[in-house]
């Protein structure tokens, strides 16, 4: 069964920093893997999605890149912003239509 | 265009009741899928519809039930609801039937359901 980690569960940082948050899954027959941003008690907002044949997305602060044989994912934030504060989610979409999500990076960003 | 819209925003009911969630994915979309969060987890798929078909099941217990009209909107029926039930419930939708596979999946803002 596919699970997904992500690291590190919590993060605060000072405005303006770049950051990088972790995701890894162990089954690297994936299809895509996508990443949203969900706010309290709000739905998820997808950021970027990266098909499995892709290294890299990119879409404006935001850039994602996919090593699927190695399991891992990357998103990086560039120069953050407070309105950046939120729960990060990456999830992987699998053979059977579905997907399989991490727990999530809950981000601060201080102003 | 609208996003996907589901309805209610939130829920309250009591151990044993039933509940209908109900979701409209975005306009020429087909495949409408179900997941449920529980605070503080990543959600977990329960099913996936697509062109009034079941494509997918999570695994959830029977008494989780769900059907797609043709219009393609979506209903998730509980049954004897649990205190455990309480959740966020988030519907997806996607052009294709590999929902997200080559084409983004787009989410709702969810149900929130409180059993009491």
């Amino acid at each position: 069964k596919q699970e997904v980690t992500q690291i590190p569960a919590a993060l605060s940082v000072p405005e303006g920093e770049n950051l990088v948050l972790n995701c890894s899954f162990t089954d690297s027959a994936i299809y895509n893997l996508q990443w949203f941003r969900q706010d309290p008690g709000k739905g998820l907002t997808s950021l970027l999605l990266i098909q499995s044949s892709q290294r890299e997305q990119t879409s404006g602060r935001l850039n994602a890149s996919l090593d699927k044989s190695s399991g891992r994912s990357t998103l990086y934030i560039a120069a953050s912003q407070p309105g950046d504060s939120a729960t990060y989610l990456c999830a992987v979409f699998v053979n059977s239509n579905q997907f399989y999500f991490g727990t999530g990076t809950s981000l601060t960003v201080i102003p | 265009d609208a996003g996907v819209t589901q309805s209610p925003t939130h829920l309250i009911k009591t151990r044993g009741q039933h509940v209908t969630l109900r979701c409209s994915p975005i306009s020429g979309h087909k495949s409408v899928s179900w997941y449920q969060q529980v605070l503080g987890q990543g959600p977990q798929f329960i099913f996936q519809y697509y062109e009034k078909e079941e494509r997918g099941r999570g695994n959830f217990p029977d008494r989780f039930s769900a059907r797609q009209f043709p219009n393609y909107s979506s209903e998730l029926n509980v049954n004897a609801l649990l205190l455990g039930d309480s959740a966020l419930y988030l519907c997806a939708s996607s052009s294709s039937l590999r929902q997200g596979a080559w084409t983004e999946a787009f989410f709702g803002q969810g149900t929130r359901l409180t059993v009491v």
